[in-house]
């Protein structure tokens, strides 16, 4: 089944905590986003990459990290510096030569 | 800086009308428009793309219209069905735009009643 996965569905993490959600895919596609959306909101995009080793921030990149080791694996943390983390997060990857991108069921972070 | 707009938050129609839906964006016109689906708690679910150089674009009961004139894309759902309720992204993606990022909309949640 090919497809984009993200764990956990539901996460909970206290104050001060550094919490990574992962992004794994099988699609074979070169680019990958992560997003994040609150309540009536847009999606904000926080980091994105093209290739392995590379990643370019997004508009709200402050308070989050990321690394891209793998093609498939896009994992993203959120450091204690991140002012506001409770949100969905959702993970996104397209194809080289295509615009069209392919979501992850989204992970709900809670932080209190 | 660009912003894009969506009709009203949401929109409440009858089974079996037709639902259109509004993203108007100020400033530079994309290259490309997109419209996503997405269901609560899920991630977006691509519907359809438009070229800037296209007036419409059609898949089954769904409709899209681009005038880069008025800077608007209008949706259109056909003889609209209760499963159709959900919310409506219009997603934007410029021409040299780094590594295809796209800019979304707020969405418009629709809700078709029987």
């Amino acid at each position: 089944d090919g497809g984009i996965t993200q764990s956990p569905k539901y996460l909970f993490r206290k104050e001060g905590q550094n919490v990574t959600l992962s992004c794994e895919q099988n699609l074979n596609h070169d680019a990958m986003y992560w997003y994040r959306q609150d309540p009536g909101q847009g999606l904000r995009l926080i980091y994105y990459s093209q290739i392995v080793n590379d990643f370019q921030k997004g508009d709200i990149a402050e308070g989050y990290s990321v690394s891209r080791e793998k093609k498939e694996s896009f994992p993203l943390t959120v450091t204690s510096a991140q002012k506001n983390p409770t949100a969905f997060y959702l993970c996104a990857s397209a194809g080289t030569g295509s615009y069209e991108q392919y979501f992850g069921p989204g992970t709900r972070l809670t932080v209190t | 800086s660009q912003k894009i707009e969506q009709n009203s938050e949401a929109l409440n129609i009858q089974e079996g009308k037709t639902a259109t839906l509004t993203c108007n964006y100020t400033n530079y016109s994309p290259a490309y428009l997109q419209w996503y689906r997405q269901d609560p708690g899920r991630g977006p679910v691509f519907l359809l793309l438009i070229r800037e150089n296209e007036k419409e674009k059609r898949k089954e009961r769904l409709k899209v219209t681009f005038d880069t004139t008025l800077k608007q894309s209008l949706f259109h759902i056909t003889a609209s069905q209760p499963a159709d309720s959900a919310t409506y992204l219009c997603a934007l993606l410029f021409r040299g735009s780094t590594l295809g990022r796209l800019y979304f909309g707020r969405g418009t949640q629709l809700t078709v009643w029987p």
